[in-house]
């Protein structure tokens, strides 16, 4: 049981490069978010889709864009890489239908380095 | 804003003894809290979690109160173990919402 798969698990890009941060999960769930974990800052929320067909800011969106393709995939896409976007990136999911209570599920998480 | 705080980004404790991790947060929507462990380069993992209508909740050595009074969780890991270190995120969501709001995270290092 795979649970949540991201790529790449390492970048470097160069500023002002773009990539996607790919992100796909095999548990059916309906929610699936994008963090970033800087230290000292904890796990900082980027972009959340709710269901398949919806996306919505988080608490960190600016410089982000993302992809719902399906209800299984969740992408991330820096358009133009910035120093302040190195970070450990970090994909996960959740059966939240309605908003329950339920545990998130994350994947191992993609170190990017802009340099 | 941070809405969910842990003020001790790191803790010491020897292997046997109690760990009390500890989290506080402003927003008194919250209404379910959750505490994930996070090993190096791997994702954090649920741990433990407790709803607002419960002030504790066990799983094994394992423990979560909540204080809503005080809007104040705490972990506590009994007996703490070389496994156990790790750092510490707690998380809360409000109710319909889809957001997991996480705090700052804990160090915690158990000593043999």
């Amino acid at each position: 049981n795979a649970g949540v798969t991201q790529t790449p698990k390492f970048q470097v890009l160069k500023t002002g490069q773009s990539m996607t941060l790919q992100c796909a999960q095999d548990m059916n769930h309906n929610s699936m978010y994008w963090y970033r974990q800087d230290p000292g800052m904890g796990l900082r929320l980027i972009y959340y889709s709710a269901s398949e067909g919806t996306t919505d800011k988080g608490e960190v969106p600016n410089g982000y864009n993302v992809s719902r393709l399906n209800k299984r995939e969740f992408s991330l896409r820096l358009e133009s890489a910035a120093p302040s976007q190195t970070s450990v990136y970090f994909c996960a999911s959740r059966d939240g239908i309605g908003g329950a209570y339920t545990e998130a599920f994350f994947g191992q998480g993609t170190r990017l380095t802009v340099v | 804003d941070q809405q969910v705080k842990q003020n001790s980004p790191s803790l010491s404790v020897q292997e046997g003894r109690i760990s009390i991790l500890n989290c506080d947060y402003t927003n008194s929507m919250f209404d379910y809290f959750l505490w994930y462990k996070k090993y190096p380069a791997e994702g954090p993992t649920f741990l433990i979690s407790i709803s607002s209508i419960k002030d504790k909740n066990e799983d094994g050595r394992f423990t979560v109160f909540l204080n809503k009074s005080a809007k104040h969780l705490s972990l506590h890991i009994v007996p703490s173990q070389p496994g156990d270190s790790a750092v510490y995120f707690c998380a809360a969501q409000i109710q319909g919402a889809q957001k997991l709001v996480f705090g700052q995270g804990t160090r915690l290092t158990i000593n043999p």
